[in-house]
C-alpha cells in the first residue's frame, strides 16, 4: 500500500528553526509537495521537489532524497504566524496526490 | 481574494436531508477536485474532473454525487448522509489535468456536520 508518514505535532520557539520530516512509500514518484494549512483555512502551496536536493524559498526550504523516500521542510526564524498544520503529499505514478495526515506546528513565544 | 471559493462555509444537516456544496474557481483552471478531510487523517480524494469529465471516483458511496456543469463550477450533492460523513470538504483546482508538477489550489472548505 501507499503510505506517507509525518509527525503528528511539533512545538518550537519563536525565532528558532524547526525541521518537519516526511517519509513515503508510494507506487511511483512524480514529485513531493508541501502545503501549509492554518486552522479553518485553505491549504496553501509551499514547495514542490521532484529532484534530489534542497530548494530554498525565503525562510522556508524543502529537501528531497528519492533513494531514501524522505523529505523535510525547514522553517527558519520562526514567527507566531507559522503556527499551522504542514501537509506532505507525494504524486504517484497515476499523478494522484497521496497525502500525509499533517504535522501541527505550535510556536511558543 | 481567494481563487477558489466554497459555499457554504458551514453546514449542519440531518441524515434525511438533501443539500449541495458549491465550489467556484476564478483561476482559469481545467481540473477540479473534491477532497474529504477528517481530523488527524490524510486528505481523501473523492472525485476528479478534468475538462468537465469525471476522471476519478475513489470508491465513494453513492450518497455523494458530484456535478461539474463547466470548468469553473463544481458541486457535491449530498443525500441520506451518515454521522461519519461529518468532516471538512475541500475543493481544489489545477491548471492542467493531473500531471507532474501540477499544483492544486484549494478553497477554505465546507465544515459539514451530520446529526
Amino acid at each position: 500500500g501507499q503510505n506517507i508518514d509525518q509527525p503528528t505535532e511539533m512545538t518550537a520557539t519563536e525565532g528558532a528553526i524547526v525541521q518537519i520530516n516526511c517519509t513515503y512509500q508510494t507506487s511511483g514518484f512524480n514529485g513531493l509537495f508541501w502545503y501549509q494549512q492554518h486552522a479553518g483555512e485553505a491549504p496553501t502551496f509551499l514547495s514542490y521537489n521532484v529532484l534530489d536536493g534542497l530548494e530554498e524559498k525565503g525562510r522556508f526550504s524543502s529537501f528531497l532524497s528519492r533513494s531514501k523516500g524522505y523529505s523535510y521542510l525547514l522553517l527558519k526564524e520562526l514567527q507566531m504566524k507559522d503556527s499551522a498544520s504542514y501537509l506532505c503529499a507525494v504524486m504517484d505514478s497515476n499523478y494522484q496526490l497521496i497525502w500525509g495526515a499533517g504535522t501541527k506546528l505550535i510556536i511558543k513565544p | 481574494e481567494t481563487g477558489v471559493t466554497q459555499t457554504p462555509r458551514h453546514l449542519v444537516m440531518g441524515m434525511t436531508n438533501k443539500k449541495s456544496l458549491k465550489c467556484e474557481q476564478h483561476l482559469g483552471h481545467n481540473a477540479m477536485y473534491w477532497y474529504k478531510q477528517s481530523a488527524k487523517k490524510p486528505l481523501e480524494l473523492m472525485f476528479v474532473y478534468s475538462l468537465e469529465e469525471r476522471v476519478e471516483n475513489n470508491s465513494v458511496p453513492s450518497r455523494f454525487s458530484p456535478e461539474c456543469p463547466n470548468s469553473s463550477h463544481l458541486f457535491l450533492h449530498l443525500h441520506t448522509l451518515q454521522p461519519e460523513d461529518s468532516a471538512l470538504y475541500l475543493c481544489a483546482s489545477s491548471q492542467t489535468p493531473p500531471g507532474q508538477g501540477d499544483i492544486q489550489y484549494f478553497g477554505a472548505g465546507t465544515r459539514l456536520s451530520v446529526l
